[in-house]
């Protein structure tokens, strides 16, 4: 079975700051996992995936994320917030095969402070 | 090239009634998993089409049932609506013999059950 925990539903920082959004996975099988942002009334917009190479994996927009196998997680950083940022920031998992299904996190909704 | 389409962008319907929602995939997809994702959730798996048949499915009551036909668009066709089932709907498509990472989402049907 996989799961995702995101950890705070909601996360506040300032333009410029650094943006660190937590995400820890559970995945009895070599897992992929993914980061999607979703804006207001839209569907979802992949930001960056793991799929076994690298650890350290960079995405759109300035986001990276880097896979800890021993503390099972994949945070999402970005090292200086734009206003534009602001979004609902979803982990996800799933198993290295074809066509497999994408197990979401609850997400995390991102807000940027003027 | 237009990407993942659905139809319609919002729907209203009362307890007990039937929904169809539809799907058009990315050009040159074969593969179309559809997704519900609730107010403040995120999404999740209901079921995955290919060659016109249901290949995976997650943990949705029988009342929710699909359909794929030999252009690929889909449809989700859910009975006996309960208050419960309001969400919004997302359909996603993928590319034939890639692994999960290239599932492309459209922009969801908003589904309203009063």
């Amino acid at each position: 079975a996989q799961s995702v925990t995101q950890l705070g539903s909601h996360v506040s920082v300032s333009e410029g700051a650094l943006v660190l959004l937590r995400c820890n996975y559970s995945s009895s099988v070599p897992p992929y996992l993914f980061w999607y942002v979703q804006y207001p009334n839209q569907g979802l917009q992949l930001l960056l995936k793991y799929t076994s190479a690298a650890t350290l994996v960079k995405g759109i927009n300035g986001f990276e994320a880097e896979f800890k196998k021993s503390e099972t997680s994949f945070h999402l950083t970005k090292p200086s917030a734009h206003m534009s940022d602001a979004a609902e920031y979803f982990c996800a998992v799933s198993a290295l095969k074809r066509g497999d299904k994408i197990i979401f996190g609850k997400g995390t909704r991102l807000h940027i402070l003027p | 090239d237009a990407g993942v389409t659905q139809s319609p962008t919002h729907l209203i319907k009362t307890r007990g009634q039937q929904v169809t929602l539809r799907c058009s995939p990315k050009s040159g997809h074969d593969t179309v998993s559809w997704y519900q994702q609730a107010l403040g959730q995120g999404p999740q798996f209901i079921f995955q089409y290919y060659e016109e048949e249901e290949r995976q499915r997650g943990n949705f009551p029988d009342r929710f049932s699909g359909h794929q036909y030999p252009n690929y668009s889909s449809e989700l066709n859910v009975n006996a609506l309960l208050l419960g089932d309001s969400a919004l709907y997302l359909c996603a498509s993928s590319l034939p013999g890639q692994p999960t990472d290239t599932q492309y989402f459209g922009p969801g049907t908003r589904l309203t059950v009063l």
